[in-house]
């Protein structure tokens, strides 16, 4: 039981490339979420889906697609990446929050930096 | 929309020194509310949790009771150490899917 694997942990990119932060889960749960941390900033809900096939927008969704095949991965794309996109990405994953005592599993993380 | 204000940091403090976070949040309806911790260069985990009104969660010491009337979800522990420095975030959960943390605060704690 892996729980939350996010790849790559660093990744350099230039201004204008695309990329992709891949982030899967083995613990069959429903919810999925992307978040980006700032300094200052905390963290901040970039997109979620509550299942496969099905995707909101959070906080902070612009610059950024998102996509559930299935239940397992919920990747990241930035379709043109810019400086602004630099922080560090956390994917997180629980049981359908139903506003009971789901708990919020998170990956470890990718730095990004965009030059 | 929902929100959470966090105490700023960092807040610094000497070993079996008492801990305060003030945390608050304003949403609609009754949400649980957590506390997260991130220990340096990994992701959140939860530390403590309370799903309704005057609940009181509890681990390694720490404590935060859930005030309905103040909206409040204070992290408190009597004496910390140093492997307690960390920044910590609140967070109330509701149904909705979207959720929503504190700024975090940064504690440092010196031997």
């Amino acid at each position: 039981n892996a729980g939350v694997t996010q790849t790559p942990k660093f990744q350099v990119l230039k201004t204008g490339q695309s990329m992709t932060l891949q982030c899967a889960q083995d613990m069959n749960h429903e919810y999925m979420s992307w978040y980006r941390q700032d300094p200052g900033m905390g963290l901040r809900l970039i997109h979620y889906s509550v299942g496969a096939g099905i995707t909101d927008q959070g906080e902070v969704p612009n610059g950024y697609n998102v996509s559930r095949s299935t239940t397992e991965d919920f990747p990241l794309r930035l379709l043109s990446a810019a400086p602004s996109q630099t922080s560090v990405y956390f994917c997180a994953s629980s049981y359908l929050l139903t506003g009971g005592d789901e708990k919020l599993f998170f990956g470890s993380g990718t730095q990004l930096s965009v030059l | 929309g929902d929100s959470v204000t966090q105490m700023e940091g960092p807040v610094t403090l000497s070993e079996e020194a008492f801990l305060t976070i003030n945390c608050t949040y304003t949403a609609t309806g009754y949400p649980s509310l957590f506390w997260y911790v991130q220990y340096p260069g990994e992701g959140l985990q939860l530390l403590l949790k309370a799903t309704k009104a005057d609940d009181k969660g509890s681990n390694k010491g720490f404590e935060a009771t859930y005030r309905k009337e103040t909206t409040s979800f204070h992290l408190e522990k009597g004496s910390v150490q140093v492997s307690d420095s960390a920044v910590y975030f609140c967070a109330p959960t509701r149904n909705t899917g979207k959720l929503i943390f504190g700024q975090g605060t940064t504690l440092q704690v010196k031997p």
